[in-house]
């Protein structure tokens, strides 16, 4: 079976850019997280979306951040423009919609914001 | 909300020997708690989940226990190998599916 996939893995940008990230979830996994993890910390969720729709986006930034799942499946999730304190390593996970909810993580993108 | 603390936030052991990760949450009112694995420039990796109602879950040589009435669990590493070497990161789940972490311990296991 797949894991999560997501792409890029690297990404070096300059303040005030844009960028974007995605996310394929395990096939069949209708819950999707995305995460922001800074040096030496734990993950912080960012957005929790049930198969297209936002269950929890309590700490996104929204006056920068955007994220969306069409169709259900794959993720984006959009920076505009970055600041240096987004400089972290994105991390999305998915999990069954019924319990209990074990999430799988996909390998991550490192941004790194000049 | 959810506080996860995990102590200490570095461990160093010789290899063989048995160690044990803590991890404490301030609300007892919780959905089940897993257990991940992070390697340097990785994702996180499933370890363990503990549900609620479960005291213990094993695999192979990881035990993870949980005392919901004191808010903490406990992850048992037994025969320490260098392969086992990573930071171990602790989350709860008040409810269904949001997950708050600690943030880790950084394990080394000198050969």
């Amino acid at each position: 079976e797949a894991g999560v996939a997501q792409s890029p893995r690297y990404k070096i940008i300059e303040k005030r850019q844009s960028v974007a990230f995605w996310c394929n979830p395990i096939s069949g996994h209708a819950t999707l997280y995305w995460y922001q993890q800074i040096l030496g910390q734990g993950p912080k969720l960012l957005i929790q979306f049930q198969n297209n729709g936002v269950v929890d986006d309590s700490q996104l930034p929204k006056d920068r951040f955007s994220a969306e799942r069409l169709k259900g499946v794959d993720s984006t999730l959009k920076i505009q423009p970055a600041k240096l304190e987004d400089s972290a390593v994105y991390l999305c996970a998915s999990s069954l919609a019924g319990g209990p909810f074990e999430q799988y993580f996909g390998p991550g993108t490192r941004l790194t914001v000049t | 909300k959810q506080e996860v603390t995990q102590i200490p936030a570095a461990l160093s052991v010789p290899e063989g020997e048995n160690l044990v990760l803590n991890c404490s949450f301030t609300d007892s009112a919780i959905y089940n708690l897993q257990w991940f694995r992070q390697d340097p420039g990785k994702g996180l990796t499933s370890l363990l989940l503990i549900q609620s109602s479960q005291r213990e879950q094993t695999s192979g040589r990881l035990n993870a226990s949980l005392d919901k009435s004191s808010g903490r669990s406990t992850l048992y590493i037994a025969a320490s190998q260098p392969g086992d070497s990573a930071t171990y990161l602790c989350a709860v789940n008040p409810d269904y599916g949001q997950f708050y972490f600690g943030t880790g311990t950084s394990l080394t296991v000198i050969p």
